[in-house]
């Protein structure tokens, strides 16, 4: 079992470049999750997903945020113009047998 | 709304001694409860998880905790903790019928040799 891969591990880019995160989730699992983790904020839900289909997207800060899933084995994260406040760690996670697993994240510096 | 609350920010311990780890929640039903840990780098692993049936439910690494209705409570215990079990500790609540997890704000555990 391959776990919830993401990448890039690590991303630092200047403000106001786009920025693409990427998510594998483990294979079966229907629902899929984008967290955000910071020391002020804690871990924040952005977006969920289930059968692909975005269920609740309350949590995405502002427009510039964005998230896809095409298809079962993919989903993706974008934040175009990014910002120094988005700085943080994004985490993805994906269900299906009534627990989340969680990928190792990507760490995100904006400058 | 449904919250979780981790009224400790920061738990010192020394190794061998037991541990609790403090979890309440408000929500109007069962709900399904979970305890996640994340060490530095990395993501939130499952420790343990309540569904419903007997309320002392065991998890990985020695740990346990169990359910209170009456409190509305879920307390994470090990008995004799391990120096590597300093990390971060998360309570979260799904509420039936809704894919929605909600996390609290995390214990940080730290353990003196």
């Amino acid at each position: 079992d391959a776990g919830v891969i993401q990448s890039p591990r690590h991303e630092v880019t200047e403000m106001g470049q786009e920025v693409t995160l990427r998510c594998k989730p483990i294979s079966g699992h229907n629902s899929l999750f984008w967290y955000r983790q910071t020391m002020m904020r804690g871990l924040e839900l952005l977006i969920y997903f289930n059968n692909n289909v975005p269920i609740d997207d309350s949590g995405m800060p502002e427009d510039r945020f964005s998230a896809k899933m095409p298809n079962a084995s993919f989903s993706t994260l974008k934040i175009q113009p990014s910002e120094p406040r988005d700085s943080a760690v994004y985490f993805c996670a994906s269900s299906g047998e009534g627990f989340q697993h969680f990928g190792d994240g990507t760490r995100l510096s904006i400058l | 709304a449904q919250s979780v609350t981790q009224p400790d920010i920061h738990i010192t311990v020394s190794e061998g001694a037991s541990l609790e780890l403090r979890c309440n929640y408000s929500y109007g039903a069962t709900p399904y409860l979970f305890w996640y840990v994340q060490s530095p780098g990395q993501g939130l692993q499952l420790l343990l998880k309540y569904f419903s049936g007997d309320t002392l439910v065991q998890g990985i690494k020695g740990f346990e905790a169990e359910f209170k209705r009456s409190q509305s409570s879920f307390n994470l215990r090990k008995p004799s903790v391990h120096w590597s079990d300093a990390a971060e500790y998360f309570c979260a609540v799904r509420t039936s019928g809704t894919y929605k997890y909600i996390f609290g704000t995390g214990t940080r555990l730290k353990v003196l040799a």
